[in-house]
């Protein structure tokens, strides 16, 4: 079945710069991937997400990128606030459609 | 527009006791059902999903149950709760190809 790996486990930046969060997964008949950014005591929110005939997707100051070769997909936030930090999670959809599996978290952190 | 209930948000049972957790969903119909734990520093497990009425598919071998007895309500259940049934249970729902969507979950501690 599919499986999802997410790096880093935590990431501290400070106010202003930029962050990354790299997934990978095994199933390369996936074709959806969201990012959900979850805060402490909620749940998991939708983000941004990006389907496989895409390969790049925005939205302000948060954009998703997709390489279907290497089986990986990014997050990237620029100019970080602190209302960034949260727990984020990348999935992939497996391949009956039925479900999202997902990467572990990334506790990111940003310091002002 | 779409909405996702669970109850309780919080929930403290003793080792042995049965569970029932709800969760329902406002303004959309048939939606595609989600039960995911989330144990402390992990990442979500997917439990059960449904498709429809009376349909449930089980994703891990476990001590809880799930049952859909109306189109827009999940319940998750157990006779006898496990001191490894403790963690943070979140329900989703999704249609139509759109995205998941979560409730905001209920933590439950097994003492």
């Amino acid at each position: 079945g599919e499986n999802v790996e997410q790096h880093p486990s935590t990431l501290s930046v400070q106010e202003g710069d930029s962050a990354v969060i790299k997934c990978t997964y095994s199933d390369s008949a996936s074709n959806y991937f969201p990012w959900y950014k979850q805060e402490l005591g909620k749940g998991p929110q939708l983000i941004i997400d990006i389907r496989s005939n895409v390969g790049e997707k925005k939205d302000q100051r948060i954009a998703v990128t997709l390489n279907k070769t290497a089986k990986h997909f990014s997050l990237h936030i620029t100019e970080t606030q602190p209302e960034d930090s949260a727990v984020y999670f990348c999935a992939a959809r497996n391949q009956a459609g039925t479900a999202l599996i997902f990467g572990k978290g990334t506790t990111l952190s940003v310091s002002s | 527009s779409q909405t996702i209930h669970q109850w309780p948000a919080t929930l403290v049972q003793p080792v042995g006791s049965p569970l029932s957790l709800e969760c329902t969903v406002e303004g959309t119909s048939n939606p595609n059902l989600y039960w995911y734990r989330q144990a402390a520093g992990r990442g979500l497990q997917l439990l059960f999903y449904s498709v429809g009425i009376g349909q449930i598919s089980s994703e891990v071998p476990q001590n809880l149950s799930a049952s859909r007895p109306q189109d827009r309500q999940f319940i998750l259940s157990s006779k006898k709760l496990l001191l490894s049934d403790s963690g943070f249970y979140l329900c989703a729902w999704s249609s139509g190809g759109q995205p998941q969507h979560f409730g905001d979950g209920t933590r439950l501690s097994i003492l």
